[in-house]
């Protein structure tokens, strides 16, 4: 079954702001991945980690590794209004390697 | 620039009715994967295919079956759908079973009445 909490389920931004949101498991995984997606669109990727404490950017995205490697996190700066969607953690179970996903932090803008 | 290529886009069926969800990826990758989507439940994989020839469950297989006809090909069968089946379903494929990047269709909307 599903093995990756995501916090919170849902966020309201105002352009401009920063957010955080964040992944945790009961197990230690050894990569993370962050994907996210689009309106009616299937889930594209964002960010992968494959080591304990790594901390990775892309452009105004940042993703850090927990060094328990029970956790990671997903930062977005300077928001704006094209970054709404869900936002999914995802890692291979350490039962079986095949990819979970978590069931994602959908983020709206605030009108 | 395809990527992968779901159809139909959109289905509606009644219980107890069947069809087959296709999906194709031009990006000659070796994995192939069918997850479900439904609200606050993420991702959840129904079957898989590590490599031509070869298939198995994933988390949520019941009522379902696959066939990889080709390398390029995997489809999903409904082959009695219930209303519990209603949900957006998303093919993906990667150059190795469960590693590196999934790239995903846009998704299938099926709805069982």
């Amino acid at each position: 079954g599903q093995q990756l909490n995501q916090s919170p389920q849902s966020m309201f931004i105002q352009e401009g702001e920063d957010v955080s949101m964040n992944c945790t498991s009961s197990s230690i995984f050894n990569t993370w991945l962050w994907y996210k997606q689009d309106p009616g669109e299937g889930p594209v990727l964002l960010i992968a980690l494959y080591k304990a404490g790594e901390l990775t950017s892309n452009g105004r995205l940042t993703a850090q590794f927990g060094i328990t490697r029970k956790d990671s996190f997903l930062n977005i700066s300077a928001s704006i209004p094209s970054d709404v969607g869900i936002y999914f953690c995802a890692g291979p179970s350490p039962n079986d390697y095949k990819l979970s996903f978590g069931a994602g932090t959908t983020v709206t803008v605030r009108a | 620039n395809a990527g992968v290529t779901q159809t139909p886009k959109f289905q509606v069926l009644k219980t107890g009715q069947s069809m087959t969800l296709q999906c194709a990826q031009d990006m000659n990758h070796n994995s192939m994967y069918w997850y479900r989507q439904d609200p606050g439940m993420g991702l959840r994989l129904i079957y898989y295919s590590a490599s031509e020839g070869t298939t198995d469950k994933g988390e949520v297989p019941n009522g379902y079956n696959v066939s990889r006809l080709n390398k390029r090909e995997f489809s999903l069968r409904l082959e009695s759908a219930a209303p519990s089946q209603t949900s957006v379903y998303f093919c993906a494929s990667s150059e190795w079973a469960f590693t590196g990047e999934l790239f995903f269709g846009e998704g299938s909307r099926l709805t069982v009445l």
